[in-house]
């Protein structure tokens, strides 16, 4: 069985550019949700995707913006990127809404 | 005031030692308490998942909540320097959703 895929594992973008990141859902799993890792903080919910809909979101801006695919992968894109949006970028899925979250290593973006 | 509160550390423990770790919370409404443990320039990785007042016990790991005091544990017996990590505490409410994660305390085991 495989768990959950990001990729890239590491990025380096400028202000003002846009990015996406990539996750792939651990098998069997229709619930995507991603969350923001700011360096010696905890992970801050961005927003969650079941069955390719949106289901719940932080208190994120509009530039922050997702996707799920049929096969449940998912995509968090970010516009205008600004320097605070360097974090760890995790995705998380899992069997259902309620369901425990699995999550996977993380893309670590740097804006500079 | 932050929802769910987390001492950061640094906490220093010995080898063998007992690691006991907390986090308070201020909402009534979480239902479901977990603790992650997140190696360095990892994703966090699933411990413990516990969903009533009491103690759950798995090897030489034991959560404690205490929904009364609004006060979650993990206690750590006999640690090892493989446990040296950061630590996360997690809730969510009952209709699910996002998780609610508290800012996380690192460990560091000593040999």
């Amino acid at each position: 069985e495989t768990g959950v895929t990001q990729s890239p594992t590491h990025l380096i973008k400028t202000r003002g550019q846009q990015v996406t990141l990539r996750c792939s859902s651990q098998s069997g799993h229709n619930t995507v949700s991603w969350y923001q890792q700011a360096l010696g903080q905890g992970p801050q919910f961005i927003f969650q995707y079941y069955r390719e809909e949106e289901n719940g979101r932080g208190n994120f801006p509009p530039r922050f913006s997702g996707l799920q695919f049929p096969n449940y992968s998912s995509e968090l894109n970010v516009n205008a990127l600004e320097l605070d949006d360097s974090a760890l970028y995790l995705c998380a899925s899992s069997f259902g809404i309620k369901e425990t979250q699995y999550f996977g290593p993380g893309t670590r973006l740097l804006v500079l | 005031q932050k929802e769910v509160e987390q001492d950061p550390g640094p906490l220093s423990v010995p080898e063998g030692a007992i690691v006991s770790l907390n986090c308070t919370y201020s909402n009534s409404a979480f239902q479901y308490f977990m603790w992650y443990r997140q190696y360095s320039r990892k994703g966090p990785e699933l411990l413990m998942y516990t969903y009533s007042s009491g103690n759950k016990e798995d090897g030489r790991f034991t959560a404690q909540v205490d929904k009364s005091s609004k006060y979650i544990s993990l206690f750590i017996r006999d640690s090892q320097p493989s446990d040296s990590a950061t630590y996360l505490c997690a809730m969510v409410y009952n209709q699910g959703g996002k998780l609610i994660f508290g800012q996380g305390t690192e460990l560091s085991v000593k040999p």
